[in-house]
C-alpha cells in the first residue's frame, strides 16, 4: 500500500520553462510535506516543504502547492535550469502503518534541457 | 565535519565477504536510519533507531545486520549477500522520527557491488 504516489516518472522540460512536479497521498493525517532532489550516486538533499495548514510555500523559482481536498501536491520549478535535472521525491511525514516517519514517493526524473 | 558522512563510498564484495557500512553524523540528531535504493526502484527502508534503540526493521533479510553504538554512529554489516543486494545504501538522520518540516538529512550513499 503505497500511501505516497508519484505517477509520472520522468519529466522532459525545456530550459527557461516551468516544470511542474506533482504526488499523490492518501493519508490524511500527515502534517508535513517535503520535496527532496537527488543526483545519482548522492543522497537526497532537502529541498522545501509545507505544512498541511498551509497552501502554498515559495522559497526562490521553487513553490510547493498542496491541496487538501485531492490530497495532491505539487512542486513548480520557474524557470527551469538545467542544473535542476535530477530525481525528485516528494515525502510526507506523519503517522503511518509502521508509526512516525517520513514515507516517500518513487520519484520523477526531470530534464531540462538546454 | 559537518553532515552525515559514509564510508565507503563504493564497494564491491563477494558473495562469501562479511563487510561494514559505516555512518556518522554531527547534527545531535536521535534518530538515524538504513534506506536502500535499487536502480528504477523507491527508496525502501530498512531500519530505523531512535535513541540507540531500534524502533524499526522493515522485514530485511537476516543477512542485513544493523548496529548503532551511540545516537552519531550507525553500521550496517554484510555477509552472505546476493548480487541482487547491489544497490545505494543511503543513511539518515533526523531529530526525531516526526520527521517534520525539515524531515531527514541523508549522507551520500555506499554504493555496493555484489559479485
Amino acid at each position: 500500500d503505497q500511501q505516497v504516489k508519484q505517477n509520472s516518472p520522468s519529466l522532459s522540460v525545456q530550459e527557461g520553462r516551468i516544470s511542474i512536479l506533482n504526488c499523490d497521498y492518501t493519508n490524511s493525517m500527515f502534517d508535513y510535506f517535503l520535496w527532496y532532489k537527488k543526483y545519482p550516486a548522492e543522497g537526497p538533499t532537502f529541498l522545501i516543504s509545507i505544512s498541511s495548514i498551509k497552501d502554498k510555500n515559495e522559497d526562490g523559482r521553487f513553490t510547493v502547492f498542496l491541496n487538501k481536498s485531492a490530497k495532491h501536491l505539487s512542486l513548480h520549478i520557474v524557470p527551469s535550469q538545467p542544473g535542476d535535472s535530477a530525481v525528485y521525491f516528494c515525502a510526507a511525514s506523519g503517522y503511518n502503518n509502521a508509526g512516525n516517519m517520513l514515507t516517500f514517493g518513487g520519484g520523477t526524473r526531470l530534464m531540462v534541457k538546454p | 565535519e559537518t553532515g552525515v558522512t559514509q564510508t565507503p563510498r563504493h564497494l564491491v564484495m563477494g558473495m562469501t565477504n562479511k563487510k561494514s557500512l559505516k555512518c556518522e553524523q554531527h547534527l545531535g540528531h536521535n534518530a538515524m536510519y538504513w534506506y536502500k535504493q535499487s536502480a528504477k526502484k523507491p527508496l525502501e527502508l530498512m531500519f530505523v533507531y531512535n535513541f540507540k534503540e531500534q524502533t524499526e526493521n522493515n522485514s530485511v533479510p537476516s543477512r542485513f545486520s544493523p548496529e548503532c553504538p551511540n545516537s552519531s554512529h550507525l553500521f550496517l554489516h554484510l555477509h552472505t549477500l546476493q548480487p541482487e543486494d547491489s544497490a545505494l545504501y543511503l543513511c539518515a538522520s533526523s531529530q526525531d522520527p516526526g520527521a517534520g518540516r525539515f524531515g531527514y538529512t541523508f549522507g551520500s550513499g555506499t554504493r555496493l557491488t555484489v559479485v
